[in-house]
C-alpha cells in the first residue's frame, strides 16, 4: 500500500518568514495530493490540493508544487502570519473511485510575532 | 450550513465498555470514513463506506465495527477487543471516493 513521509515534524519561523513542508509517497499509481490544516481541538480542513497533472499551484500565500518523477511534493507559505499556526498534513491517493487517503504525520508549524 | 457533526465532543468509558461514537452528515455525500488520531501518528483510516449498507475495513479495523444504515449516519462502534481505544477520533465524508473530504471536529474518548 502507499506510504507517505512528511518533514520536518516541528517547524518554527518568524512572522514574514516562509515555510516549507516535504512530503514523499511511495505509490506511482498516486495521482491526487491534498494538504489539510488541523487548528487544535478540530478536524483537519483542506487548504489546497494538485493533481498529478499540473506541477504546481497556487492560493493566495500558500502554494504546492508536485514532482512525480521524484515522488514528492511540497506546501509553501509566503509571508507567514500567527493564524498561520497549527498542525499540518499531506496526503495521497489515486484521486478516483475506491481509493482512500494515505496521510503524512503531520508539522506542526510555530509562527512567532 | 452543510458539515459534517460528531457527538459527543469528549467521551469517557470505563475499560471492558463498548462505546458509539456519533457521525452525521448533511452535505448528501456518498462516502464516509473514520480515522483515529494518536500524537506523532497522523491519521489512520480504521473504516469506510462508499454506499449504504456496504463499508470496508482500513489499515487499522480491529477492534472496531461500523454500520451504514442511512446515507446520513456513520457511527463507529469502539468494542472492548480494542486494546488502545483511547484516542482522538475524526469522521469524514467525501463526494466520492478519491474526492476532497470533510472533517467533522472529533469526538476525544477516553477509557480508563
Amino acid at each position: 500500500g502507499e506510504n507517505v513521509e512528511q518533514h520536518p515534524s516541528t517547524l518554527s519561523v518568524q512572522e514574514g518568514d516562509s515555510a516549507v513542508i516535504k512530503c514523499t509517497y511511495s505509490d506511482s499509481a498516486s495521482n491526487y495530493f491534498p494538504w489539510y490544516k488541523q487548528e487544535l481541538g478540530k478536524g483537519p480542513q483542506l487548504i489546497i490540493d494538485i493533481r498529478s497533472n499540473v506541477g504546481e499551484k497556487k492560493d493566495q500565500r500558500i502554494a504546492v508544487t508536485l514532482n512525480k518523477t521524484a515522488k514528492h511534493f511540497s506546501l509553501h507559505i509566503t509571508e507567514t502570519q500567527p493564524e498561520d499556526s497549527a498542525v499540518y498534513f499531506c496526503a495521497a491517493s489515486m484521486g478516483s473511485g475506491y481509493s482512500t487517503l494515505t496521510f503524512g504525520k503531520g508539522t506542526m508549524l510555530l509562527v512567532s510575532p | 450550513d452543510g458539515g459534517i457533526t460528531q457527538s459527543p465532543k469528549y467521551l469517557f468509558r470505563k475499560e471492558g465498555q463498548n462505546v458509539t461514537l456519533s457521525c452525521e452528515q448533511n452535505l448528501n455525500h456518498d462516502a464516509m470514513y473514520w480515522y483515529r488520531q494518536d500524537p506523532g501518528q497522523g491519521l489512520r483510516l480504521i473504516y469506510y463506506s462508499q454506499i449504504v449498507n456496504d463499508f470496508q475495513k482500513g489499515d487499522i479495523a480491529e477492534g472496531y465495527s461500523v454500520s451504514r444504515e442511512k446515507k446520513e449516519s456513520f457511527p463507529l462502534t469502539v468494542t472492548s477487543a480494542q486494546k488502545n481505544p483511547t484516542a482522538f477520533y475524526l469522521c469524514a465524508s467525501s463526494d466520492r471516493g478519491g474526492s476532497p473530504l470533510h472533517f467533522g471536529n472529533g469526538t476525544r474518548l477516553t477509557v480508563t
